[in-house]
């Protein structure tokens, strides 16, 4: 079985500080990570992605996140937010065991304060 | 031109009827899925279909019937509709899906 946990719902930073959207994961297998972003009234658009390459992983946008496997981790990150990255964020896993289900996390709000 | 394509982007119904989404990709890919997104931006699979075949089929109520001519298209028939199905559905594809899929832009329907 397989499951996402993203550990904020919120998060609120000032435009031009570092952004960190935190998630952990669970899976039977060596699971392949995923970073989702949908802005408002849109579909959803893949950031990122880890299919047991490197470790740490670049995304469009300026977007990293890093593969932790003892820490069970994903977090997504950025060095410096803008006003255009407010949207909700998606953590997601997919096994080779689910069958090409991909779960998603609850998914975690960011906002851009100028 | 866009990959994942669904039709209509909106969809506002009366209780009881009966309507339709289409999705159609033209990634190529050989697996296609409908999402539930509920008013929480919470997003649940429905239905996955690999090479035309039925291969996820979450607990959703029978009233939701998926249907795959070909490998292109995966559209989504709905029953009798409530006022609980009022949510944004995602049609989505993927070749494999250690690679990621790719969205569609989402059908909002309104059951009133």
């Amino acid at each position: 079985a397989q499951s996402v946990t993203q550990l904020d719902s919120h998060v609120s930073v000032s435009e031009g500080t570092p952004v960190l959207l935190r998630c952990n994961y669970s899976s039977s297998y060596s699971p392949s990570l995923f970073w989702y972003v949908q802005h408002p009234n849109k579909g959803l658009q893949l950031l990122l992605k880890y299919t047991s390459a490197a470790t740490l992983v670049k995304g469009i946008n300026g977007f990293e996140a890093e593969f932790k496997k003892s820490e069970t981790s994903f977090h997504l990150t950025k060095p410096s937010a803008h006003m255009s990255d407010a949207a909700e964020y998606f953590c997601v896993v997919s096994d080779p065991g689910s069958a090409r289900q991909l779960t998603f996390g609850s998914g975690t709000q960011l906002t851009v304060l100028p | 031109d866009t990959a994942v394509s669904q039709t209509p982007k909106y969809l506002v119904t009366q209780m009881g009827n009966d309507k339709s989404i289409k999705c159609e990709q033209n990634l190529g890919h050989d697996t296609m899925y409908w999402y539930k997104q509920d008013s929480k931006k919470f997003l649940k699979i429905m239905f996955s279909y690999n090479n035309k075949e039925l291969i996820i089929n979450e607990t959703v109520p029978n009233r939701f019937s998926p249907k795959s001519p070909d490998k292109a298209h995966l559209n989504l028939h709905i029953n009798s509709l409530e006022l609980g199905d009022s949510a944004v559905y995602f049609c989505a594809s993927s070749q494999m899906s250690s690679r990621g899929a790719f969205f569609g832009q989402g059908t909002r329907l309104t059951v009133v």
